[in-house]
């Protein structure tokens, strides 16, 4: 059974930082893209980061660009979310999924439960 | 980066039938962007329905389908039930990115 669990949410204060982890499990983890996505309360969701099978590869939404890192280390089946310079408008809930293999454009698949991140002061 | 848009809202009947669309700010939506659809109810995570336009996974019901229509993907719902009272969202490929629509909220009524 495919399993995504996220942990490391919290209350930060604007301008602080904070990592996410995902710890996967019931699929070969090295085989996929993985992604980020997050939900603002009351709102929609957005697609944050992914990262490619070998960490080679990266893509970011504009938002987020040159604050958060997204990184994996596939010898621990884990994804990680490194957020630093947060602000008030990265409070949101965020979903580790599983984004896609090399062979398909089957994507965002199985989604974990979500971690809440929340930048108040 | 591009901007993908869903109706706000949409209102069905038990029983009958909606289309709801996905429109991309770069032109007309391609199988180029394979386009997928989730579900999503309050208080839970995402479920994907549909992958690369119109392919279901292996629990999404018989009653949805995907497609594209007039430049757009859609998602359309025959036979509506009532636990499919949800909001849906689309997604398109961006290059290596992905970009989520705004949602569309469906009530069954």
């Amino acid at each position: 059974e495919v399993q995504l669990v996220e942990s490391g949410g919290g209350l930060v204060q604007p301008g602080g930082s904070l990592r996410l982890s995902c710890a996967a499990s019931g699929f070969t983890f090295s085989s996929y893209w993985m992604s980020w996505v997050r939900q603002a309360p009351g709102k929609g969701l957005e697609w944050v980061a992914n990262i490619k099978q070998d960490g080679s590869e990266k893509y970011y939404v504009d938002s987020v660009k040159g604050r958060f890192t997204i990184s994996r280390d596939n010898a621990k089946n884990s994804l990680y979310l490194q957020m630093n310079s947060l602000r008030a408008e990265d409070t949101a809930v965020y979903y580790c999924a599983r984004d896609r293999p090399s062979t398909s454009f089957k994507v965002l698949d199985y989604w974990g439960q979500g971690t809440l991140v929340a930048v108040s002061s | 980066q591009t901007v993908v848009t869903q109706e706000p809202s949409l209102t069905v009947s038990p029983g009958g039938t909606v289309t709801l669309t996905c429109a991309s700010s770069t032109g007309a939506v391609t199988s180029g962007h394979y386009p997928n659809w989730f579900q999503q109810k309050p208080g839970q995570a995402p479920r994907a329905l549909i992958y690369t336009t119109s392919n279901k996974h292996s629990w999404t019901p018989a009653r949805f389908s995907g497609s594209l229509l007039g430049g757009k993907a859609a998602l359309t719902l025959s036979g509506v039930q009532p636990e499919d009272e949800a909001d849906y969202y689309c997604l398109l490929y961006d290059g290596g990115a992905r970009v989520f629509g705004g949602g569309t909220k469906l009530t069954v009524l």
